[in-house]
Order: structure tokens, then sequence, then C-alpha cells
């Protein structure tokens, strides 16, 4: 079955350091997402994509980055981590019926 | 501009007991709406949704029906489980962009035996 998978699921860094988040999906959607979810926000988008090459801001990008090189993949780069950025992140994309499929989550603490 | 609100939470109920989560929502033209759950620990799941006015999304024994006039997508079931405990979101999509979700801010719901 085609999925959409998250790498890691959890994981403790330290203030300062360069982290990447993985997000594979396997049904060749061309819109993918990145969103962070924390009590009291929901959800908030970071980045997105329409495809091979494209990125753009969502409403919280400050301290993000995404590359798009293939249809598959979209990482989240935190480029020097914050403990502002601590939260649980989620990949999504977007299906023929407009719908949004959800990875599981990477739960990312920064000390 | 659009936005969806969900009724505060957390919602308790006991087993067999009737569900309803109100989700209302402001957008022009018609969007297409939507109901996600989260169980804990895991990503969202699409639970159902509804394209135009008077639709009826329906999964698992939930159902919401696309309400223009109320502007509306209140979530229903009769008779909920102990495995229904999660975290239910509504969500909209604008018809003139269907990259931008916007969702609301989650019912917890908690179903005791």
């Amino acid at each position: 079955d085609a999925e959409i998978t998250q790498s890691p699921r959890h994981k403790i860094t330290e203030t300062g350091r360069q982290v990447t988040l993985a997000c594979h999906q396997t049904w060749n959607h061309n819109n993918m997402f990145w969103y962070r979810q924390d009590l009291g926000h929901g959800l908030r988008l970071i980045h997105y994509s329409y495809g091979v090459h494209d990125t753009n801001k969502g409403e919280v990008s400050d301290g993000y980055s995404v590359s798009r090189s293939n249809t598959e993949d979209l990482p989240l780069t935190l480029e020097s981590a914050a403990s502002s950025q601590t939260s649980v992140y989620f990949c999504a994309s977007r299906g023929i019926l407009n719908e949004q499929f959800f990875g599981p989550g990477t739960r990312l603490t920064v000390l | 501009g659009n936005s969806v609100t969900q009724m505060e939470g957390p919602v308790t109920l006991s087993e067999e007991a009737f569900l309803t989560i109100n989700c209302t929502y402001t957008a022009t033209g018609y969007p297409s709406l939507f109901w996600y759950v989260q169980y804990p620990g895991e990503g969202l799941q699409l639970l159902l949704k509804a394209t135009k006015a008077d639709d009826k999304g329906s999964n698992k024994g939930f159902e919401a029906t696309y309400r223009k006039e109320t502007t509306s997508f209140h979530l229903e079931k009769g008779s909920v489980q102990v495995s229904d405990s999660a975290v239910y979101f509504c969500a909209l999509i604008p018809p003139d962009n269907f990259n931008k979700f916007y969702f609301g801010s989650g019912t917890k719901l908690n179903v005791k035996p």
C-alpha cells in the first residue's frame, strides 16, 4: 500500500545544531507540506512544495528550510535548532481529491 | 477570510452515548470540508469529507452534513466507543486554493467505559 513515512519518530538535539527531518511518500503526489503541532496553536504550516524544485514558505517558516529534489521526498531542515522549535512535526501530501494524507509525526525536543 | 471554529474540549462521554462536535466555518464560495481524527501518538487520519452543500460524509459510524445556510459541519455518532477517544479536527480548503488547509483547534474526546 502507498504510504507516507517520517523519520526519525523521536529526536533530541541541542540548541544550535542542524537537524533534518525526513518525509517520504509513495503515492507520487506532487504537493507536500510540513506542519508543526503545538498545544494552544493547533497545526501550523511551515513550508510546502508543489513539485520537484518548488518550495514555498508557510505561516511559520523562520528557522526552517526544505528542498525537493524528487517527487517522493521533502526533508525539513532546522538550520540552528532553538528551544522554541521543540514540537511535533507532521508531513503531509495532497491527494487527487484534495484531501491531505499525514505521516505519523516526529517529536523533536531541543535542549 | 477563511477560518474554522470548533467547540472547546475536552468532551467526556460514557460508552454508547450520542456524540456531537460542533464545527462552523467562514469562507468565500463553497469550500470543501473535512473531519480528521488523531489518536494518541499518531498523525491525523482523514475521517470523512464533503465537497458541496447538503453532502453528507460518513465513515466508521461518524457522520457530518455540509450545511451552507448555517455554515456548519457538525460531527455526530450515535453510539461512541472507548476506542473513539481521540482528538478531532474540522478543516476546510477554499475553492480557490486546494493547497491551503484551514484547521480548527481540535476537540479532545474522552469516552469512559
